[in-house]
This record gives structure tokens, sequence and C-alpha cells, in this order.
């Protein structure tokens, strides 16, 4: 059983670049949430697909934005970094409607903007 | 709003030993469910144990239990026969929407 999948595990960029994260739901999973996790902190929520749509957002900018495929894989697009945007993303996915929000989580990637 | 509170930055327990992790939250929901989850120096985030608020029984995994009092809105996690790989950040999360908020957890060190 394929758990939750990321890539890359780290990426270096400097301020102003843009970047794509992807990540692989769990299988069976058909729902996608993205986290930030600063340094020393708990996650905070970016946003959430569902049947390729944003279901819900958190307190980020429009630089973030992302997508869902049909597969159900989704991508996080980050535009016009700033040092701020340092942090770990993590991916995590369910099952829409199984009753017990449990999520699932990915190994993360490390994003360090310079 | 949703909100998880655990108040203690950071702690450390002998091996074999039995250890309580704090957290509070709010919530204005009647029926939810509550979360710990673990998060080693590898950083993938893993589910230790959740808990139903309908349900009055307190979950149990293996070694990990949960204390959950639904009127005090309070849920500790109890780790018995503390091991070195218990060692981690531990966060209380609970569903908001289509989403978790999260504790701004707890660093345990497991002591040889």
């Amino acid at each position: 059983d394929a758990g939750v999948t990321q890539s890359p595990t780290h990426l270096i960029k400097t301020r102003g670049q843009q970047v794509t994260l992807r990540c692989s739901p769990k299988s069976g999973h058909d729902t996608v949430s993205w986290y930030q996790q600063a340094l020393g902190q708990g996650p905070q929520f970016i946003f959430q697909y569902y049947e390729e749509e944003e279901r819900q957002r958190g307190n980020f900018p429009d630089r973030f934005s992302g997508h869902q495929f049909p597969n159900y894989s989704s991508e996080l697009n980050v535009n016009a970094l700033l040092l701020g945007d340092s942090a770990l993303y993590l991916c995590a996915s369910k099952i829409q409607g199984a009753g017990t929000d449990t999520q699932y989580f990915g190994p993360g990637t490390r994003l360090t903007v310079l | 709003a949703q909100t998880v509170t655990q108040s203690q930055p950071e702690m450390s327990v002998q091996e074999a030993e039995t250890v309580t992790l704090s957290c509070t939250y709010d919530t204005s929901e009647s029926n939810y469910y509550l979360f710990w989850y673990k998060q080693p120096p590898s950083r993938q985030m893993i589910l230790v144990i959740r808990q139903e608020a309908y349900k009055q029984q307190n979950a149990t995994e293996n070694r990990f239990s949960v204390n959950f009092q639904k009127a005090a809105k309070s849920f500790s996690l109890k780790i018995s026969d503390s091991q070195l790989g218990d060692t981690a950040m531990y966060f209380c999360a609970l569903p908001n929407g289509q989403n978790f908020v999260f504790g701004p957890g707890t660093r345990l060190s497991v002591l040889p």
C-alpha cells in the first residue's frame, strides 16, 4: 500500500523565483491538502483540493496556488518567492466523506529561499 | 474558531518510563475527532492515535493511550514503556472544516 509521496525532498531557490512542489496521495485517497511548517512550529493549512477544485484555503496570499490532476496527484506553486517562504511543505491525503477526518502525511519538501 | 494549545514545549523521560503530554482545545462542534501525530527528525508526520468525541472510552494503541475529557476540552497523550524511537515532536490536531488546526507541538526526548 503506497503512502503519500512528495518530490523533491529538498529545494533551494533565490528570492523572486518560482517553485513547484509535487504530491501523490495514498492509494485510494481522493483529497489532498497542503501545509506549511516553519521551523519549530506546527503545520499551517494552505489549501485543499478535491475533484480538481480548491475546496478550502487558509490565510496564504495568492502567490500560493495549486492544482489537482485527474489521478488525484497535486502540485503546489509558489511565485515571487520571499525569504519567509523557507519552510517544510507537507502534503496530506484522505478519503473525502470517510467520516474519520484522518489525514495521512507525506515526508515533506524542505524549501530554502536565499 | 478552532484552537489547539500544547503548554509543554519540551519534555524528557527515561527509557521504559511513562510520560503524559497535554493538549487543550476549543471548538463549537458537538462531534469531532481529535488526533495526536508524531514527527521524528526524519520529518514524516505519523498518526499516533485518534479519538472520536462522542465515544466515552479512551482510545488505546499499544503503548499509546489518551485521556479525553470532553467537558474540559482536554486531550492528553500517555506513552507507556517509553522507547528511544519515541523521541520526536508530538502535535495535537483538531479538524477545522476540511483541514487540521495543529498545536505548537511538544518536543519529547527519551533518555537512555
